[in-house]
């Protein structure tokens, strides 16, 4: 597609439930990231894919986040047990080139985010 | 660590005023910076980046930075701000991680433009 594009927008999850988020990221691209956006804060990372292989998911807060992209396209974020403090945007973003330590300044493309409120 | 600190968290200006909204980095090398523009419920918008070509980068919506090793600074100006740059503006670096380049964010400035 034209952009990333992630679903759903908006989630409001009662506390315990799980839920899962979605990206599909520009076609092709072989960089994913996942960042989450607590209120007034900058974006952090969350994990990191090249292609289907999950690099680096060192920003997963807890055990109870997972994520997966199985073929390497269509991204999914799993929340499970979800917790008040889970509240946040969650961000994808995707970049055409693998983020090696010198590939350069790849920019990454973001898509508008899934808001997730947990009561 | 590479990391970037951006002084205010809000910022205020008059149409017609300039925009300066301050970013710091940390880096031992000279690194990848970025900034990005957030548009309330949208996500972010790269405005410009700094690969080391040039130590002034233009960016888009009359937006430009200038890069200053001296200061390991990266502030982003406008000469006029606008009504429609109201938005949160977010600094970024990119970092060497486990042999792969992540994007770490500043905390973000709020940028309120008053008619």
């Amino acid at each position: 597609g034209a952009g990333v594009s992630q679903s759903p927008r908006y989630k409001v999850a009662k506390r315990g439930q799980d839920v899962a988020l979605r990206c599909d990221p520009i076609s092709g691209h072989v960089s994913l990231f996942w960042y989450q956006q607590a209120l007034g804060q900058g974006p952090e990372f969350l994990t990191y894919f090249q292609n289907e292989a999950q690099l680096d998911k060192s920003g997963l807060p807890s055990d109870r986040f997972f994520a997966e992209r199985p073929e390497g396209s269509v991204s999914t974020l799993k929340i499970q047990r979800t917790q008040q403090e889970d509240s946040a945007v969650y961000l994808c973003a995707s970049s055409p080139t693998r983020q090696g330590a010198y590939s350069g300044a790849n920019v990454l493309t973001f898509g508008a985010g899934s808001r997730l409120t947990v009561l | 660590a590479q990391s970037v600190t951006q002084l205010g968290s809000h910022v205020s200006v008059s149409e017609g005023a300039l925009v300066l909204l301050r970013c710091n980095y940390s880096s031992s090398v000279p690194p990848y910076l970025f900034w990005y523009v957030q548009y309330p419920n949208q996500g972010l918008q790269l405005l410009l980046k700094y690969t080391s070509a040039a130590t002034l980068v233009k960016g888009i919506n009359g937006f430009e930075a200038e890069f200053k090793k001296s200061e390991t600074s990266f502030h982003l100006t406008k000469p006029s701000a606008h009504m429609s740059d109201a938005a949160e503006y977010f600094c970024a670096v990119f970092r060497n991680s486990g042999g792969y380049q992540k994007v770490t964010f500043g905390t973000g400035t709020k940028l309120q433009v008053i008619p």
